[in-house]
């Protein structure tokens, strides 16, 4: 089983419909992300947590929100979706521990379409 | 200016040649650096880590420049399967909010036959 494990893997829905993308991992990490790739672009940050009562703004939040349900658990939702919304998202787990040489460990995204 | 900035490519190199890529990073209190590797559609994954003194992984070799904020990756003896993007990393950690992890947005890699 994947570390970090995104459900669901593939969606399409339409315009204006409220959709959640769930994270999940079994790292013991404390810090989760959110991350939206776009050709181009790279990859860009939406919404970052170091603990289960520490939520923080990336850099394009506008049209997201997400919840940390538990340590293991993030999720992400668009309140109400628009098509620039399309594209792969993907979440991250890292260490906490200061200093340490940390790595961040991907699930293995969410394609989202939004007609 | 982006935090992290890399030559987006594509670099459309034969196999066999020696590549170099170069990343640089704009905070000086970045404390850890990495190289990841991206497949079309895949998720990145961490090709390696960058160390101060410079690091090799097989064909693979890492550099850090930390005065002038600075990291190159080498790949020697290049495979066709070495194609993909490669993303440079960068992160400052601790226990404050400021704390984060900056993706550079990739260079993609071709290797022809």
């Amino acid at each position: 089983d994947a570390d970090v494990t995104q459900t669901p893997r593939n969606r399409i829905t339409k315009t204006g419909k409220r959709i959640m993308l769930e994270c999940s991992q079994t790292k013991g990490h404390d810090r989760m992300y959110w991350y939206r790739q776009d050709p181009g672009l790279g990859l860009r940050l939406i919404y970052y947590s170091f603990d289960v009562k520490d939520i923080n703004k990336g850099e394009i939040s506008d049209g997201y929100s997400v919840s940390r349900q538990a340590q293991a658990k993030f999720s992400l939702s668009l309140e109400s979706a628009i098509p620039n919304q399309t594209a792969l998202y993907f979440c991250a787990t890292s260490s906490n521990r200061p200093g340490a040489h940390t790595e961040a460990f991907f699930g293995q995204g969410t394609r989202l379409t939004v007609v | 200016r982006k935090e992290v900035e890399q030559d987006p490519g594509p670099f459309n190199v034969p196999e066999g040649a020696t590549v170099a890529f170069n990343c640089t990073y704009s905070n000086s209190a970045s404390q850890s650096f990495f190289w990841y590797r991206q497949d079309c559609r895949k998720e990145p994954k961490l090709l390696m880590s960058v160390y101060s003194s410079g690091n090799e992984d097989g064909r693979f070799t890492a550099q850090l420049n930390r005065a002038s904020q600075y990291i190159s990756l080498l790949i020697r003896d290049s495979k066709l399967s070495d194609s993909a993007t490669y993303l440079c990393v960068v992160t400052l950690t601790g226990y404050s909010s400021a704390s984060k992890i900056i993706f550079g947005s990739g260079t993609r890699l071709s290797i022809r036959p």
